[in-house]
């Protein structure tokens, strides 16, 4: 079946480098996609969301893009912070029928001082 | 606003016992969602709820079942657990929309040995 991937399980970034997480998709029906992030020991926080009909969406010092025709999706975070640190999960709908949302295994995000 | 929560936080359970998991959902919300996370990996999708019938459900066999209640709130029941069950189990909720994002608790932390 079609499902949510990454490219890279871990990720280390310098404390004020900009880091780049990505994720793969193969659900050409999915129209929506979220980023999560997850702390130890807490649930997924939403972080941006970007529909099908966007290229970009900006939020504070995230953005998101999204490449339909290699079916692709990135975040980037400008100006790593300790904080950062956490397990980043992409997200797809791939039906509009009900918004459940289908996860891909996610990247460790490291970032050192 | 109250977020999603859940209960029990942690859970100790035996092969072959029953478990019955707790979620009230965000305030305005009547969407339930419910997903598996093993250790190290990304949320499993194994049903969702919207007004108090099941709408959609992963690859999940029978024994987990579930219930959502007029306000809401969802059951999440495990039959005959198995040592695989073993996982945080996470509820989120939402307005039930296409192309919404989903809020999530913090999770039960679910042991079977």
């Amino acid at each position: 079946g079609e499902s949510v991937g990454l490219h890279l399980p871990t990720l280390s970034v310098q404390e004020g480098d900009n880091s780049i997480i990505n994720c793969a998709y193969s659900n050409s029906a999915s129209d929506y996609f979220i980023w999560y992030k997850q702390e130890s020991g807490k649930g997924p926080q939403f972080i941006i969301d970007i529909r099908s009909n966007m290229d970009k969406r900006q939020g504070q010092r995230v953005t998101v893009l999204l490449n339909k025709t290699v079916k692709h999706l990135s975040l980037q975070i400008a100006a790593t912070q300790p904080g950062d640190s956490a397990v980043y999960f992409c997200a797809e709908e791939p039906s509009s029928n009900n918004n459940d949302m289908r996860f891909g295994a996610g990247t460790r995000l490291t970032v050192k001082p | 606003e109250t977020g999603v929560t859940q209960s029990p936080t942690h859970l100790i359970k035996t092969r072959g016992q029953q478990v019955t998991l707790r979620c009230s959902s965000q305030s305005g919300h009547n969407t339930v969602s419910w997903y598996q996370q093993a250790l190290g990996q990304g949320p499993q999708f194994i049903f969702q709820y919207y007004r108090e019938e099941e709408n959609g459900r992963g690859n999940f066999p029978p024994r987990f079942s579930g219930l959502q209640f007029p306000n809401y709130s969802s059951e999440l029941n495990v039959n005959a657990l198995e040592l695989d069950d073993s996982a945080l189990y996470l509820c989120a909720s939402s307005g039930g929309r296409a192309n919404e994002k989903l809020f999530f608790g913090s999770g039960t932390q679910l042991s079977v040995l």
